[in-house]
């Protein structure tokens, strides 16, 4: 099983501030195979990022993933307050499917 | 616009099964790939299976196999998911959500999910 680990837990930042989320995986998954969720309290999660790098549907740009091989990362320019969520990449390269653990976003 | 739809919140006893569904509105059940994944406070999300439109049939995760099944009933455009055997650590919120397959792999809809507490 593919386990991908999410750095840091939380962050605690203002609005207007840039991040940077990463996602390490146990093993090499390919590019086309990494996606990025966002989740804020008492949703479901929603889709931000395939490919490790395509923008979903709707999503705005200062949202922009990138990697490859084990390390893949989501960086959010310019946060804005909606921003402050939950973040969890997941894997789609074996079975089982698998998530990180999360990342949480706070203001 | 295709929307999910899942049933109301259960309460069950250790040992009996619970029965989750997932309306589908929008597409007929036959054009979209259904799965399934669930939310722990301790575990986070967890990929339970669904259908697999390159194998056309359902797969399941391996920890999965066995104790859940997951059905469809095109008729009805509803997707259900049966857990057996309930534990306490099968307390979690349940969602069903739409497998895109064609280059990339996600889940681009989710239904809101369902909470299933199971508690003597």
């Amino acid at each position: 099983e593919i386990v991908l680990t999410q750095s840091p837990g939380t962050l605690s930042l203002s609005p207007g501030e840039t991040t940077t989320l990463s996602c390490r995986a146990s093993q090499s998954v390919s590019g086309s195979n990494l996606v990025w969720y966002q989740q804020k309290p008492g949703q479901a999660p929603r889709l931000l990022i395939y490919g490790a790098s395509t923008r979903a549907t709707g999503i705005p740009a200062r949202f922009s993933g990138f990697g490859s091989g084990t390390d893949f990362t989501l960086t959010i320019s310019r946060l804005e307050p909606e921003d402050f969520a939950v973040y969890f990449c997941q894997q789609y390269e074996n079975s089982p499917w698998t998530f990180g653990q999360g990342t949480t976003v706070e203001i | 616009q295709v929307q999910l739809v899942q049933s109301g919140a259960e309460v069950k006893k250790p040992g009996a099964s619970v029965r989750v569904s997932c309306k589908v509105s929008g597409y007929t059940l036959t054009e979209l790939s259904i799965h399934w994944v669930r939310q722990t406070p301790a575990k986070g999300l967890e990929w339970m299976g669904g259908y697999d439109p390159e194998e056309g049939e359902i797969i399941y995760a391996q920890k999965f196999q066995g104790r859940v099944t997951l059905t469809e009933d095109t008729s009805t455009h509803t997707a259900y998911m049966e857990v057996t055997g309930l534990r306490s650590e099968d307390t979690a919120v349940y969602y069903c959500a739409i497998l895109r397959s064609a280059i990339y792999y996600y889940f681009d809809s989710w239904g809101q999910g369902t909470p299933v507490t199971v508690s003597s």
